[in-house]
């Protein structure tokens, strides 16, 4: 398997427009995991999917962020508007089984620049 | 929700010395507790985890301790090497119906120093 595959690898985009980050989990993978890397925060946890439920999107900023899952192999996050203050790293992640805790498997992350 | 609280936020280490990073967590539920290595530029990889039902657990020059009693986990690297060099994350589990996500510690900035 290739592992967690991620979309675009690097993004910089203007303050008010739309961006998409994309996300294949590791094939057999139930749960999925959005997260967010700055430096002043570090590892943030925006939203996670079992069986592509959402199950807490409670670590969602605002309004302006949503994600879906429309199947197994695919998950979208999207920023619409985009502002400065969302720039960071946001890593995908998948995990094999829901009701077991154990290794989450990282993409490389997608680096969003919002000038 | 789970709070993970991770110290020092940097170490600096001459080569050969150990390393030892440590981490405290609120939720008495949790039980998994993975430590995650992340190079510059790099995603977080797992090297070693520990679950509630174990004090200890070794894999060759890196091993963790886990106090249930105290909530808080330990990472031990010892004969540490310049390749050691990168961020450390400590992270607890919260489970709940339907998944287990995790919580993660804000990171140490390790450097190892040849």
């Amino acid at each position: 398997d290739a592992g967690v595959i991620q979309s675009p690898r690097h993004e910089v985009t203007e303050m008010g427009q739309e961006v998409t980050l994309r996300c294949k989990p590791i094939s057999g993978h139930n749960s999925l995991f959005w997260y967010r890397q700055t430096m002043m925060r570090g590892l943030e946890l925006l939203i996670y999917f079992n069986n592509n439920v959402p199950i807490d999107d409670s670590g969602m900023p605002e309004d302006r962020f949503s994600a879906k899952m429309p199947n197994a192999s695919f998950s979208t996050l999207k920023i619409q508007p985009s502002e400065p203050r969302d720039s960071a790293v946001y890593f995908c992640a998948s995990s094999l089984a829901a009701s077991w805790a154990g290794e989450l498997f990282f993409g490389e992350g997608s680096r969003l620049t919002v000038l | 929700g789970e709070n993970v609280e991770q110290h020092p936020s940097t170490l600096s280490v001459q080569e050969g010395d150990s390393a030892v990073i440590k981490c405290t967590y609120s939720d008495s539920a949790s039980n998994y507790f993975p430590w995650y290595k992340q190079e510059l530029g790099k995603r977080p990889q797992l090297i070693i985890d520990i679950r509630s039902n174990v004090g200890e657990k070794k894999d060759q020059r890196i091993a963790v301790t886990l106090n249930k009693t105290a909530k808080h986990f330990s990472l031990h690297i010892t004969e540490t090497q310049p390749e050691d060099s990168a961020v450390y994350f400590c992270a607890a589990n919260q489970f709940k119906t339907g998944a287990n996500n995790l919580f993660f510690g804000t990171g140490t900035r390790l450097t190892v120093i040849p």
